[in-house]
């Protein structure tokens, strides 16, 4: 079955420099949503699409923004990168109505 | 806001029951997920419970008690495989919210 795919899977920057996360949802999904998980920590829910619009918003720095596509793929970009940014991005997606969400296998950010 | 509390850490045996429990905070309250993540992996959804009772999937139960903002994760029949971080997740009017997880070690 087709899973969520993100790219790149590793990604290394300097600090002020940018950075573009590409998500691609399961097929027929329609909402997709974003978490950073720093090392040891719970995913934190950063931003969710549904239909292409942002739907809901967590704690996503201004430095941060994203958006959903015609073809409902995701881009997160994030701007004057700082050392903190450092970790793990998660893309998941799922059927509006429904609470399961499937998870991508990240996007592993490295800021140095 | 959204706030959830779980063990941090919880070891038991290879062929055991272990239950893991989460009590939440939230404003606003559509449901409790529970999600299993290895080191390293991407986490994976386990269940969901929007209404007071039990869900049993396999060797997995979540349970739900909406009047005590309480939840837990049934693990039964411990397979060494098992060992990761469970998390749970309340849906509220602030979205999602995970909790800082609880790492199973399951032994021999």
């Amino acid at each position: 079955a087709a899973g969520v795919i993100q790219s790149p899977r590793h990604l290394i920057k300097e600090k002020r420099e940018t950075a573009t996360l590409k998500c691609y949802p399961i097929p027929r999904h329609d909402t997709v949503y974003w978490y950073q998980q720093g090392p040891g920590q719970d995913p934190q829910f950063l931003i969710s699409f549904y239909e292409k619009m942002q739907s809901d918003k967590g704690s996503i720095p201004d430095r941060f923004s994203a958006q959903q596509f015609s073809d409902y793929h995701s881009e997160l970009n994030m701007s004057s990168l700082e050392l903190g940014d450092s970790a793990l991005y998660f893309c998941a997606s799922s059927s509006r109505h429904v609470s399961e969400q499937y998870f991508g296998p990240g996007t592993r950010l490295t800021v140095t | 806001g959204q706030s959830l509390e779980q063990p941090s850490e919880v070891t038991a045996v290879e062929g055991a029951i272990v239950q893991i429990n989460c009590t939440y905070q939230t404003s606003g309250f559509y449901g409790l997920s529970w999600y299993q993540q290895h080191d390293g992996g991407a986490p994976t959804f386990l269940s969901y419970n929007a209404l007071d009772g039990l869900e049993e999937t396999g060797r997995f139960s979540s349970f739900l008690s909406r009047s005590d903002s309480y939840g837990y994760l049934l693990l039964q029949e411990l397979q060494m495989k098992d060992s990761a971080s469970y998390f749970c997740a309340v849906w509220g009017y602030q979205k999602v919210t995970f909790g800082t997880g609880t790492k199973l070690q399951v032994i021999p």
